[in-house]
């Protein structure tokens, strides 16, 4: 599977700010997502990232608070804006594996970044 | 209705039990489903994927999926302490990409 590294792997923050996260991985993908997890919670899904053109929002999830560049098939960023409280959680993100007779939209997850707003 | 809902837990067995974790899904066209294994502090791993009905194993672990009752489970035999973590069922809905989570059963091997 592919190696994902993720940047930040933890940060405090102050409200009002921002929070940009980087994701990086060893080979080109077609398919990257991004996931939230809030404490004791599972992963809710906020957005898939398309090279060259906008993310895809899941609903509840706004360009304006979470936007998404994708430049290539190795790198994507997600921006936390105008941080509050409610916004402290674990930001993954994911890569799909490439689909083979054996395997159908395996995803493999980043090592997560661990957001604290104060 | 929650698309996919696994048995809540905790769930606490001894070493060398088998461990048995359920998950079923809403989406009677739903295609890939996944086991992921979360330990504290760290992100989810892919553990098992399941596509056909029937029994898959690799090593301890078997995945079971039945989709005429649309559930899938997860056995996990001779636990170890190294299995305590939180099991994430995810799935794959026909023609889709995206994976839908369930809400995740923790276990726990005592030693």
């Amino acid at each position: 599977s592919a190696v994902i590294s993720q940047k930040p792997s933890r940060d405090i923050c102050q409200r009002g700010t921002s929070l940009t996260i980087q994701c990086q991985v060893d080979s080109q993908v077609t398919m990257m997502f991004w996931y939230r997890q809030q404490p004791g919670q599972s992963l809710t899904l906020i957005a898939t990232a398309n090279q060259g053109s906008e993310a895809t929002y899941e609903s509840g999830f706004v360009i304006d608070k979470f936007p998404i560049s994708r430049p290539n098939l190795t790198f994507s960023t997600l921006t936390v804006s105008n941080m509050s409280p409610e916004d402290s959680s674990i930001y993954l993100c994911s890569v799909q594996a490439p689909q083979t007779s054996g395997s159908y939209n395996e995803q493999f997850f980043g090592p997560g970044t661990r957001l604290t707003v104060l | 209705q929650k698309e996919v809902e696994q048995n809540s837990g905790p769930l606490s067995v001894p070493e060398g039990a088998i461990a048995s974790l359920n998950c079923t899904y809403s989406d009677r066209v739903s295609q890939s489903f996944f086991w992921y294994r979360q330990y504290s502090g760290k992100s989810p791993e892919l553990i098992m994927s399941i596509y056909s009905n029937g029994d898959k194993e690799d090593g301890r672990f078997t995945a079971q999926l039945n989709k005429a009752s649309q559930y899938v489970s997860l056995l996990i035999r001779d636990s170890q302490p190294s299995d305590s973590a939180t099991y994430l069922c995810a799935v794959n809905m026909f023609g889709d990409y995206k994976l839908s989570f369930g809400a995740g059963t923790t276990v726990t091997v005592r030693a």
